[in-house]
């Protein structure tokens, strides 16, 4: 049971370059979350997917796009990198329930230059 | 909408002192609150959390949180700090649907001998 794995760990792009960050879960969870981390701010949320086959926005959503590819999988694309999406980004899922833990993945740190 | 307000980016004690982490929520129903910590170039691990009932909570590595209502807080505390447990520590909130988390910013913590 790995819980949930996200590749690659590390990332450096140039501007303008895409990229997808992949994640997956083997816990059955039901809703999936992309979160960034940047300095000073916290964790913030990019998209998530309450189930599989729907996604929405959370609070930063501009430059990504999502694909809930089927229930263990929650993909994060980078269209056109800027420097400005240079973080730390963090998948995490839940079963279901305010009341339900989320498990985050270890992280993928991307540079983009 | 709901909002978290961390006390302190940076909290430095000795070892052996009392831990106080202080976590402020705004939230317009009511919450359910979690304590997250991040260990050096790791995800996120959960501390402990609230959702209903006893209002103090126990968590693992002798950490423990009171939800206090009528002063809308959830401070973390330890009463024994150890060099392990430094670490950057973030409080949470999740008060709407599809369980989305909101994070304070985070309050990192020094341990020093």
């Amino acid at each position: 049971n790995a819980g949930v794995t996200q590749t690659p760990k590390f990332q450096v792009l140039k501007t303008g370059q895409s990229m997808t960050l992949q994640c997956a879960q083997d816990m059955n969870h039901n809703s999936m979350y992309w979160y960034r981390q940047d300095p000073g701010m916290g964790l913030r949320l990019i998209y998530y997917s309450a189930s599989e086959g729907t996604t929405d926005k959370g609070e930063v959503p501009n430059g990504y796009n999502v694909s809930r590819l089927n229930k263990r999988e929650f993909s994060l694309r980078l269209e056109s990198a800027a420097p400005s999406q240079t973080s730390v980004y963090f998948c995490a899922s839940i079963s279901g329930g305010n009341t339900d833990t989320q498990y985050f993945g270890p992280g993928t740190r991307l540079t983009v230059l | 909408a709901q909002s978290v307000t961390q006390l302190g980016s940076h909290v430095s004690v000795s070892e052996g002192a009392l831990v106080l982490l202080r976590c402020n929520y705004s939230s317009s129903v009511p919450p359910y609150l979690f304590w997250y910590v991040q260990y050096p170039n790791q995800g996120l691990q959960l501390l402990l959390k609230y959702t209903t009932g006893a209002t103090l909570v126990k968590g693992i590595n002798g950490f423990e949180a009171e939800f206090k209502k009528s002063e809308t807080s959830f401070h973390l505390t330890k009463p024994s700090a150890h060099m392990s447990d430094a670490a950057e520590y973030f409080c949470a909130v999740s008060a709407g649907s599809n369980y989305k988390l909101t994070f304070g910013k985070g309050t990192l913590l020094t341990v020093n001998p």
